[in-house]
């Protein structure tokens, strides 16, 4: 099992620029989930998907899209970077159909707007 | 309004002895807590929970206490090793939604 994965692992952008970050699962998890770490901030929750076909925003999902695009896969877009999105991406998964188990994270994206 | 706080940025241990790391919230309706530990350039790994109905949960060198009248936990680290350098957060979850609210991080170093 490769657990959760994500790519790219490092992406620079300059301001304006879009792009998708990608997220795959392979633990057969309903809930998947995207986060930012910032220095100082912890990590805060962008975009969740409780199932296939549904998303709900989290406490920051300003200048964000997300796609569930099957039960394995849930990428995060950002439209038109800006240098506020500079951080580190994480991706999360879990089970959920218990509220008492743990999410699983990926390795995550560093991203650099300019 | 920050739910779960860890109000210790950082904490220095030395090896072998133990280390104590704090977590408050202010969110009645919590009912479960996880502690995550991170190493530079890696994503957060799970290492210990506890649910509201207890007030310990113990799993080798880790063991996290709770108390709920002080809504107040912490994880103590016994016998603290070197390995055990890194940052670790604290996570609380409310019954019957699928989201976790993580705090700051505290940064542990553990030295010879």
């Amino acid at each position: 099992n490769a657990g959760v994965t994500q790519t790219p692992k490092f992406q620079v952008l300059k301001t304006g620029q879009s792009m998708t970050l990608q997220c795959a699962q392979d633990m057969n998890h309903n809930s998947m989930y995207w986060y930012r770490q910032d220095p100082g901030m912890g990590l805060r929750l962008i975009y969740y998907s409780a199932s296939e076909g549904t998303t709900d925003k989290g406490e920051v999902p300003n200048g964000y899209n997300v796609s569930r695009l099957n039960k394995r896969e849930f990428s995060l877009r950002l439209e038109s970077a800006a240098p506020s999105q500079t951080s580190v991406y994480f991706c999360a998964s879990r089970y959920g159909v218990s509220s008492y188990n743990e999410q699983f994270f990926g390795p995550g994206t560093r991203l650099t707007v300019l | 309004d920050q739910q779960v706080k860890q109000n210790s940025p950082s904490l220095s241990v030395q090896e072998g002895r133990i280390s104590i790391l704090n977590c408050d919230y202010t969110n009645s309706m919590f009912d479960y807590f996880l502690w995550y530990k991170k190493y530079p350039a890696e994503g957060p790994t799970f290492l210990i929970s506890i649910s509201s109905i207890k007030d310990k949960n113990e799993d080798g060198r880790f063991t996290v206490f709770l108390n709920k009248s002080a809504k107040h936990l912490s994880l103590h680290i016994v016998p603290s090793q070197p390995g055990d350098s890194a940052v670790y957060f604290c996570a609380a979850s409310e019954r019957n939604t699928d989201k976790l609210i993580f705090g700051t991080g505290t940064r542990l170093q553990v030295f010879p």
